[in-house]
């Protein structure tokens, strides 16, 4: 059975502070992807990466880094948060490069930035 | 730029009528569009997928769209809704054969007794 994990369902920080979103995959898939999810805007894509140590970023990287040192951790680091990266982060992986390859997500990460 | 537009942010309805997620792309080319479906506290799960072929794609717990090319419109369907259909639905497209998908903003169905 597919199993995408993220490291903590809920997260309060404080403005500044660095922050790390940790998520884990059990399916030896290449592809791994963050978008974050705000009410109204739909999901928007931070960063993804397609091998270890590669990352591409996506719609709204500012703010964000991103981490892959190993196949199945993709890690999201956000370096001095902000109030406005407070929303609920995805994790999400597929197999492969093909865009017909079904996307996995895992049960997301709400932040809150005080 | 690809893009998709979902039509109505939220959407009430009675247990047991039918219900339409309405759902429209802009692309010029060839496209490959998802709907998805997010239950409260949940990650994503694909519901269907439409690549090629039969415009009338199913998908699980009964629902279906139909792709229109000459609308640009990949609308959700189900002739009869039950509690457990409340849920968040995402429309995605990805144009061309574009490597990420562009998801809409959302719609949230809420199923009514």
């Amino acid at each position: 059975d597919v199993k995408v994990t993220q490291s903590s369902r809920y997260l309060v920080k404080r403005t500044g502070e660095k922050v790390f979103l940790e998520c884990v995959q059990d399916m030896d898939h290449e592809n791994m992807f963050w978008y974050r999810q705000d009410p109204g805007l739909g999901l928007r894509l931070i960063y993804f990466s397609y091998d270890v140590k590669m990352k591409e970023k996506g719609d709204i990287p500012e703010g964000y880094s991103v981490s892959r040192e190993k196949k199945e951790r993709f890690s999201l680091i956000l370096e001095s948060a902000s109030t406005n990266q407070t929303s609920m982060y995805l994790c999400a992986t597929r197999k492969g490069v093909s865009i017909t390859d079904t996307q996995y997500f895992g049960p997301g990460t709400r932040l809150t930035v005080l | 730029a690809q893009s998709v537009t979902q039509l109505d942010s939220q959407v009430p309805v009675f247990e047991e009528a039918p219900v339409e997620l309405r759902c429209n792309y802009s692309s010029s080319v060839s496209v490959y569009l998802f709907w998805y479906v997010q239950y409260p506290n949940q990650g994503l799960q694909l519901l269907l997928k439409y690549l090629s072929g039969s415009t009338l794609v199913k998908g699980i717990n009964g629902f279906e769209a139909e792709f229109n090319k000459s609308q640009t419109s990949f609308h959700l369907r189900k002739p009869s809704v039950h509690i457990s259909d409340t849920a968040e639905y995402f429309c995605a497209v990805s144009e061309g054969g574009s490597y990420i998908p562009t998801f809409g903003r959302g719609t949230s169905l809420i199923v009514h007794p």
